[in-house]
């Protein structure tokens, strides 16, 4: 089974710290992908990586940066959190997808509270 | 531009009745459908996916989906519910051209015993 691990279940932070999430997938997935969850509004795409070191912006990405630096590996940074990204963030990894109708796989979450 | 909508915010149903989630989706070219399932303080897993081939699509848990081209639709039915099935789910889409998955605002599914 594919397996996306994000090691912090729920985390509480302070307006203007720097917050980590860290995500790691088992499955040698080329794609890695760090969603967005906000009652009402659905899944936004944040950033995703096609590949080591390779990043692009999804459709929210400001406030955000990503760090790739092992394929396995994803990291959604939070330079300085702010309130409005008080959320439920989702890390999901997958095979190529253009034109091949692969699935993206989901972990199980991260519920971050900015204080 | 890519779109999906589900209608219905939430959707309830009795026990042992049958249910459908309903999802409507807007692309160019061919799509490629998906639904996945949430659990409360979960991620999301995935159920099934229509690519191409049978328009019934058969998935996990005992659910399946129609694609109906004519009409953009794919919804998600199951014959017979279960109160473990209340949860809220997800339609998506992506097509041959892009790498990208569009989600639905998701609908919350209510099953009563």
């Amino acid at each position: 089974d594919v397996k996306v691990t994000q090691s912090s279940r729920y985390l509480v932070k302070r307006t203007g710290e720097k917050v980590f999430l860290e995500c790691v997938q088992d499955m040698d997935h080329e794609n890695m992908f760090w969603y967005r969850q906000d009652p009402g509004l659905g899944l936004r795409l944040i950033y995703f990586s096609y590949d080591v070191k390779m990043k692009e912006k999804g459709d929210i990405p400001e406030g955000y940066s990503v760090s790739r630096e092992k394929k396995e590996r994803f990291s959604l940074i939070l330079e300085s959190a702010s309130t409005n990204q008080t959320s439920m963030y989702l890390c999901a990894s997958s095979p190529p997808l253009r034109g091949t109708g692969n699935t993206i796989y989901f972990g199980e979450g991260s519920w971050l509270t900015v204080v | 531009a890519q779109s999906v909508a589900q209608p219905e915010d939430q959707v309830k149903v009795a026990e042992g009745n049958p249910l459908t989630v309903k999802c409507t989706y807007s692309v160019s070219g061919n799509p490629y459908l998906f639904w996945y399932v949430q659990y409360p303080n979960r991620g999301l897993q995935f159920l099934l996916k229509y690519i191409t081939g049978d328009n019934l699509v058969k998935g996990s848990y005992g659910f399946e989906a129609e694609f109906n081209k004519s009409q953009t639709s794919f919804h998600l039915k199951k014959p017979s519910a279960l109160v473990s099935d209340s949860a809220l789910y997800f339609c998506a889409v992506s097509t041959s051209n892009t790498g990208k998955l569009i989600f639905g605002q998701g609908t919350t599914l209510q099953v009563k015993p």
